[in-house]
């Protein structure tokens, strides 16, 4: 596609469960980016894709959070055993080699947990 | 660690009133910097750029320039519309990876 994809739009989850958000970035695109926007706060970086480096996972919150990105394209995003702060928009983003490049944002996830 | 600075919002102008929004950040080297916008009920989209010192990053009438010494990249415009009432985030990209400020909500009124 011409963008970046996110799927599902919107996902509601009972706490406790696991919930997997998959990103389809922009073909071509060497870098994939993971960010948490909350209500009415800014983007908490998560995790950074580049090439075949190894990622960049320091923004992670606990051990729950995992990302995988398969023959550097497709991601997933995996929370373990939701809770309720887990609640927020995540978003992702890819560029055509990271450092200095336009990153093109897709519409984002908006995971509920109750 | 690295970390950006952005004035607090939410901002409300008038109509053709001048803005500024300021940025600053933390950072080893000289990271490329960024603005980024969210409109209402849009996805993030990049507003304008500055990859070296004192460059001025400049689109649809925003202006920022990359001033290394204060280590800031503050956002201008001479002369806001309502169609400029949005959420912005200042983003320097460090080593690849973007670190974003709070975002700034700006409230134009006609």
């Amino acid at each position: 596609g011409a963008g970046v994809s996110q799927s599902p739009s919107n996902k509601v989850t009972e706490k406790g469960k696991d919930v997997e958000l998959r990103c389809d970035p922009i073909s071509g695109h060497t870098a994939l980016y993971w960010y948490r926007q909350s209500l009415g706060q800014g983007l908490e970086f998560l995790i950074y894709f580049q090439g075949n480096s190894a990622p960049d996972k320091s923004g992670l919150p606990s051990d729950r959070f995992s990302a995988e990105r398969t023959g550097g394209s497709v991601s997933t995003l995996t929370i373990q055993r939701t809770q309720q702060e887990d609640s927020a928009v995540y978003l992702c983003a890819s560029s055509l080699e990271g450092y200095g490049t336009e990153a093109f944002f897709g519409q984002g996830t908006r995971l509920t947990v109750v | 660690g690295n970390s950006v600075t952005q004035m607090e919002g939410p901002v409300t102008l008038s109509e053709e009133a001048f803005l500024t929004i300021n940025c600053t950040y933390t950072a080893t080297g000289y990271p490329s910097l960024f603005w980024y916008v969210q409109y209402p009920g849009e996805g993030l989209q990049l507003l304008l750029k500055a990859t070296k010192a004192d460059d001025k990053g400049s689109n649809k009438g925003f202006e920022a320039t990359y001033r290394k010494e204060t280590t800031s990249f503050h956002l201008e415009k001479g002369s806001v519309q309502v169609s400029d009432s949005a959420v912005y985030f200042c983003a320097p990209n460090q080593g690849g990876k973007l670190i974003f400020g709070q975002g700034t909500e700006l409230s134009v009124k006609p």
